[in-house]
């Protein structure tokens, strides 16, 4: 069974960075079949795709144009993890963010979830 | 991008209604598209892939239809636990998008 298990501070100052961890068990983040993605969920943006990474003999890795610049996604293999780290938030990135696996056909479907981070930006 | 657009964006129903909601893409997608439930304070939780494949352990009262830009998810029989919201999502291109949902009360 395929869990993801996030971890990060729920409180960031604005101007500051927010960096976020997801935890696999059940699957290699090296796995040649599947992706690794940040959603978030805000009540103005609804679900947003921001970033993924994945293995195909190198690796992968690519941003929404809403966060490009500002985020940064790394996989950890030696911990089977994978972060997310987005610089310069303000009142606008607080939502809940969620990281999950995809595969399968196309870009693949997002199966499972992590448990979500409610992250709020705010002095 | 492409646009997904989900309506309605709120449907009363009661146990045992069938119920039917759209999602419709902006551009054609084949059949890449899935649906997932959230319920609140949780995660969304795929129920379908690829427009009609059901995921195990899913009930079979729900359904899912379609190709190109209009897709449908149909509940046969809405069961207490089915009051939430339902996505749609594309898998088509990146950025994948998602429809803005439709809450099912």
């Amino acid at each position: 069974q395929i869990q993801l298990q996030q971890s990060g501070p729920g409180l960031v100052k604005p101007s500051q960075t927010l960096s976020l961890t997801c935890a696999v068990s059940g699957d290699s983040v090296s796995s040649s079949i599947a992706a690794w993605n940040w959603i978030r969920e805000s009540p103005s943006r609804g679900l947003e795709w921001l970033g993924r990474t994945y293995y195909r003999s190198k690796w992968y890795i690519e941003y929404a144009a809403s966060v490009e610049g500002r985020m940064t996604i790394n996989p950890d293999t030696s911990k089977n993890q994978f972060s997310l780290q987005l610089n310069s938030v303000t009142p606008d990135d607080t939502a809940v963010y969620y990281c999950a696996r995809a595969s399968g056909p196309g870009k693949g479907h997002f199966d499972p979830w992590g448990q979500g981070t409610r992250v709020t930006v705010s002095s | 991008d492409i646009q997904m657009t989900q309506s309605p964006s709120s449907l009363s129903a009661s146990i045992g209604d069938r119920v039917t909601i759209t999602c419709r893409a902006s551009q054609s997608i084949n059949n890449f598209l899935s649906w997932y439930q959230q319920k609140p304070g949780k995660a969304p939780q795929l129920l379908i892939s690829v427009a009609s494949n059901l995921q195990t352990g899913v009930p079979s009262r729900f359904s899912g239809g379609g190709s190109g830009t209009d897709f449908t998810l149909t509940i046969s029989s809405l069961q207490p636990e089915d009051f939430a919201t339902y996505y749609c999502q594309q898998c088509y291109t990146i950025p994948q998008t998602f429809g803005q949902g439709t809450k099912l009360e």
